[in-house]
C-alpha cells in the first residue's frame, strides 16, 4: 500500500540554520502531498500541500518541491527561529477521505 | 473562521471501562474524522464520517464505535480500555474529504488507562 518515510525523528539546529526535513513517499499516480505543523497540546495545522510534479508549495517561511522522479517532498526553510520549534508531518492523500502520514519530525530550536 | 473543540482534554479510566469522546465543529463541515496519535508514530485514522448519519472505518477501528447524529458532532467510544493504554485522539474536519481541502484539528483528549 501507500506509505510515506520521514527519515528524522528529531532535528536539533540553532537559530538562523537552514533547515531541511526529509519526506519520502511511496504511491501511485501523482498523490497530493501536504506538510502539517503542530505546536506542543495543540492538534496539527495545515502547512502547504503540491500535487503535480515540480509544484512548490510555500507557508511561513517554509517551502517544499513534489518530485516525481525521487518521490520526495523535502521541508525547507531558510532561517529557522525558536518559535519554529514543533513537530512536522509529511502526509499523502490516500483518497479522497484518507491521508497517510508520516511518523513526524520533532524540530528543537536552540536559542 | 470556526473551532473544534474536544471534551474532555484529559480522561483518565479504569481497564476494561468504556470511554467516550466527543467533538463538536462550527466550521459546517460535511466531513469529520477521528484519528489516534501514539508518541513517535504517526496519525492513525480509526473512522470518519462524510456526512451526517454516515460512518466509515479506518485502519485502526477495532475496539472502537463511532457515531455522527449531527453534522456538527461526532462521538467516540474506546469499547473497553486497555491497561497502561495512553494516547492522544485528534478529532479533525474538512469541508468536503481530504485530496484538495486543508483538515483542522481539535486539540486532543489525553487518554491514560489505569
Amino acid at each position: 500500500g501507500d506509505s510515506v518515510t520521514q527519515t528524522e525523528g528529531q532535528v536539533a539546529l540553532s537559530e538562523e540554520d537552514f533547515l531541511t526535513i526529509h519526506c519520502n513517499y511511496s504511491a501511485s499516480g501523482y498523490p497530493a502531498l501536504f506538510w502539517y505543523v503542530q505546536y506542543p497540546g495543540e492538534g496539527p495545522q495545515f502547512l502547504f500541500r503540491a500535487s503535480r510534479d515540480k509544484e512548490k508549495g510555500s507557508s511561513r517561511g517554509f517551502e517544499a518541491t513534489y518530485d516525481k522522479g525521487t518521490t520526495s517532498f523535502h521541508l525547507r526553510k531558510a532561517s529557522v527561529q525558536e518559535s519554529d520549534s514543533a513537530v512536522y508531518y509529511c502526509a499523502l492523500g490516500d483518497s479522497n477521505y484518507q491521508l497517510i502520514w508520516g511518523s513526524g519530525t520533532k524540530l528543537i530550536i536552540k536559542p | 473562521g470556526g473551532i473544534i473543540t474536544q471534551t474532555p482534554k484529559f480522561l483518565i479510566g479504569q481497564e476494561g471501562q468504556k470511554l467516550t469522546l466527543k467533538c463538536q465543529q462550527n466550521f459546517n463541515h460535511d466531513t469529520m474524522y477521528w484519528y489516534r496519535q501514539d508518541s513517535g508514530k504517526g496519525l492513525r485514522l480509526i473512522y470518519y464520517s462524510i456526512t451526517e448519519n454516515d460512518l466509515q472505518k479506518g485502519d485502526l477501528s477495532e475496539g472502537y464505535d463511532a457515531s455522527r447524529e449531527k453534522k456538527s458532532s461526532f462521538s467516540l467510544t474506546v469499547t473497553s480500555a486497555q491497561k497502561n493504554e495512553m494516547a492522544v485522539f485528534l478529532c479533525a474536519s474538512s469541508i468536503d474529504g481530504v485530496g484538495q481541502n486543508t483538515l483542522y484539528f481539535g486539540a486532543g483528549t489525553r487518554l491514560s488507562v489505569l
